[in-house]
Formats: structure tokens, sequence, C-alpha cells
């Protein structure tokens, strides 16, 4: 156990309906990261927080995808009018400090009907 | 852009046997960190071992080692007695430390690992 915790651990949605998941990072770490994750395939960066503050997010996240980190606790990111395309693991990581390495929770998996 | 590869998709071996898992990378950047991550199924990510770049001395942990080879842009793994709980994907990772900005992990598409009985 990583400390990094990810709710829920499981998502079946059919496709075109909103989707929520959440994630609660270590409490002293003020970075969060998330990732997706396809079948077979490594993780992609998503999007990266300091604190309550999003600094960067990757193309691959189109404007259908939002994430918040409201106080610099949990995030949450919320997927709307889901496609079958964003079936995926979304993982979230946050590292103690600096150039340490980044520590994972247990994903979150959706499914899209 | 930084590009990370694992030539291996899948790699099996009788347990107590020596394996060595292979990642290259692609970069400018002359201070960096690697990593190797485990995903075992259905359970998540855990850290197995870092390298960072300013070090020649390659990275050990218990029976895990790296061989790092900065000129060549070679990162390998080698699990020494090998035993079933090392059974999972195993992903190969850079990052590019930065002050401010996102530390993003790149991965390579991983290999599978089977231990076998």
């Amino acid at each position: 156990d990583t400390g990094v915790s990810q709710d829920p651990r499981h998502k079946i949605t059919k496709r075109g309906q909103n989707v929520t998941f959440r994630c609660d990072p270590i409490s002293e770490h003020n970075r969060l990261y998330w990732y997706r994750q396809t079948l077979g395939q490594g993780p992609e960066f998503l999007t990266y927080f300091q604190n309550e503050a999003q600094l960067e997010k990757s193309r691959l996240l189109s404007d259908r995808f939002s994430a918040e980190r409201p106080k610099g606790s949990f995030s949450t990111l919320e997927i709307q009018r889901t496609e079958q395309g964003d079936s995926a693991m979304y993982l979230c990581a946050s590292p103690p400090r600096g150039n340490t390495p980044q520590f994972f929770g247990p994903g979150t998996r959706l499914t899209v009907l | 852009a930084q590009t990370v590869t694992q030539s291996q998709p899948e790699m099996s071996v009788q347990e107590a046997e020596t394996v060595t898992l292979s990642c290259t990378y692609d970069t400018s950047e002359s201070n960096y960190y690697l990593f190797w991550y485990k995903q075992p199924p259905s359970r998540q990510m855990i850290l197995v071992i870092r390298q960072e770049a300013y070090k020649q001395q390659n990275a050990t942990e218990n029976r895990f080692s790296v061989n790092f080879q900065k000129a060549a842009k070679s990162f390998s793994l080698k699990i020494s007695d090998s035993q079933l709980g090392d059974t999972a994907m195993y992903f190969c990772a850079f990052m590019k430390p930065s002050l401010q900005g996102a530390q993003k992990l790149v991965f390579g598409q991983g290999t599978r690992l089977t231990i076998n009985p």
C-alpha cells in the first residue's frame, strides 16, 4: 500500500454519461499527477497539480476532461459525455518531495459500454 | 520529446533463475532519472528501483539491480533468484527533473514477466 487511495476502483458507464473519479494523495504531498493507462500499454501523463494549481495538461486531455484539486488536498477527474475510447485505467500519483519517485494509487478502471 | 522503448513484450523464466529486462530511451537531456516500476496483476504499481543519471554506480535493491549505460541510453533490470511473487508487468520510466513544472514520467510499453514454479 503506497498510501494513495482512489475511488471508485471500478466504474462501468454507458456512452454519453458523465463520470467522476477521486484521488486522495498522502496528506503532506503537494504534487499530484493523473495518468491514463490503456490495456497493454504504459501509463501516459494527463495532468499535474502543485497544491491547488493545475500547472500542466497533456494534449490527451480533451475539453471533455476536467480536473480539480480544491484546497490542495484530494483531486477529482471528471469526464463528460464519455466515449468508448475513454475506457482505461486512470491512475493518480504523488511524490513526497522534489525529484523523488511517484507513488501510485490503485487506479480506477473505467469501462464505457 | 523523450521516448522509452521496451523491446520484450513478454518473458518467462523458472523460479530461482536470473532474468534481465531491457529498456532503451531517447533524450537530449543530461540530467534525468530512470525508474523501474512493477505492476502485479490487478494490483497497484510500485517502485522497484531508481537511478540518477549523474551517478555512475548502478543502483541495487536486494535481488534487483540495474545496468545503466548512459552513452548507449540503456537501462536494463536484472532480477536474481526470481520468485513467484515477481510475476508482474514491469515498466521502465524516464523523468526529467524540474523545479516548478511537472516531473512527468514517460513510460515504456511494459514487459510481462512470468515466473514459473
